[in-house]
Parts: C-alpha cells; sequence; structure tokens
C-alpha cells in the first residue's frame, strides 16, 4: 500500500532562512508526486508536482523539490523563506488514480 | 464555476444525526474525490467518481458513509447516525483527468462537521 512520510510536523523559521521539508514514500511502481500547500483560510492547492523528466522540479512562489528514487524521497525546498511562506505542506503520492497524502508540516516563519 | 463548491462549510450535528455534505466540481472535471481530514492530520482518502461511476469506495470508514454522483456532476457525502469520531473536515477535490496518476487535484475549502 501507498505511504507518504513527512518528517517534521511543525517548523519556525526567521525570513531569510533557508527551507528544506522531508517526504518519504513508500510505493512499489511508478509514482507521481505532489506538494500541496494550504494558507491560513484558503483551499489546498499544488505548489508544484513531478510526473516524469528532469527529477528537480519548481513550483510557484520559489519553491523546488527534488525526486530521488533511490531514497524514495522528493524533499520540498526554498533558499530564502518569506513570513508569506507561513502555511501548511502537504507531500503526496499517486500511484494509478489515488492520490495518498503526508500528514503535513506546518511551517510558520517569523517576520 | 470557477472552483469547487462544498456547503455547507460548518456543521454541528448532535450524534445519532444524519448529515449531508454536498460538492459542486468545476463544470467538466471527470474525476471527484473525497477525503476526510481529521485535526492536525493530512486528507484521508474516502472514494472516487469517474463521471457517475463510483470506482473506489475503500476508504469509506463504515456502512454509515454512503457517496454518490447521480449525473455525473454533483456529488454529496452522507453519513447516517453519526459518532463523535467522525467530526473532521471532509474535503471534496476534482480532476479533469480520468484514471491516471497524473491527477492534479483542485479542492474545495471543505465542510467542517462538528460532532456533539
Amino acid at each position: 500500500a501507498q505511504s507518504v512520510s513527512q518528517h517534521n510536523h511543525h517548523v519556525i523559521l526567521s525570513e531569510a532562512a533557508s527551507l528544506e521539508l522531508g517526504c518519504n514514500y513508500s510505493y512499489g511502481g511508478t509514482v507521481n508526486l505532489f506538494w500541496y500547500v494550504q494558507y491560513p483560510g484558503q483551499h489546498l492547492q499544488l505548489l508544484l508536482k513531478y510526473f516524469s523528466g528532469d527529477p528537480l522540479v519548481k513550483g510557484i512562489k520559489g519553491f523546488e523539490a527534488e525526486f530521488i528514487k533511490s531514497k524514495f524521497s522528493f524533499n520540498l525546498r526554498k533558499p530564502s523563506v518569506q513570513w508569506s511562506d507561513t502555511a501548511e505542506y502537504f507531500c503526496a503520492v499517486n500511484g494509478g488514480f489515488k492520490t495518498i497524502f503526508g500528514a503535513g508540516t506546518r511551517l510558520f516563519v517569523k517576520a | 464555476g470557477a472552483g469547487v463548491s462544498q456547503s455547507p462549510r460548518y456543521k454541528v450535528a448532535k450524534r445519532g444525526q444524519d448529515v449531508a455534505l454536498r460538492c459542486d466540481p468545476i463544470s467538466g472535471h471527470v474525476s471527484l474525490f473525497w477525503y476526510q481530514q481529521a485535526l492536525g492530520q493530512g486528507p484521508e482518502f474516502l472514494t472516487y467518481f469517474q463521471n457517475e461511476a463510483q470506482l473506489d469506495k475503500s476508504g469509506l470508514p463504515s456502512d454509515r458513509f454512503f457517496a454518490e454522483r447521480p449525473e455525473g456532476s454533483v456529488s454529496t457525502l452522507k453519513i447516517q447516525r453519526t459518532q463523535q469520531e467522525d467530526s473532521a473536515v471532509y474535503l471534496c477535490a476534482s480532476s479533469l483527468v480520468r484514471l491516471s496518476g497524473a491527477n492534479v487535484l483542485t479542492f474545495g475549502a471543505g465542510s467542517r462537521l462538528t460532532v456533539l
């Protein structure tokens, strides 16, 4: 069965700090990988996705993620966070039609 | 519509009551998903429709949960004889794509159910 593990439930950073959120998944076949974000008071929305090709994918607002197949990982990064990045981030995997989500990481960025 | 619309946004039910949660997906979106999100957790898959066909209901926690999408557009999630453990946010998502892993989900705002 597919599963997704996010390493940190809560992260607190100061503005301009670098961000890396860990995500590992368990699935035996070809997967599609996603990061979704939920800003305070808003809907869950897509941040970035990996289907195939270059394992380093770029998303909105300067976020990027790297797919490392050998490590079953899809970590999210941003070189310099802003206060407006305060949100909850969900890693997700899809091996068929069903998207499975991790438990989420709450990021708080101090101004 | 422009986005996925869910109603009601908030529902308080007494234990044992039946509730119905509605989802109006983006027009033309073939796939529709229901998720349950408990406090502090990620969304948990409940069920999936492709048009009017319910192709997977493996995530429904019990036979008290029932979902339908009779005309392939609006969907309703019904919970009978609600229990306190049913308290959660129920998220609906739709996607343009059919059976495929390349499903980018567009989510609604969710329906927050509180069972007293």
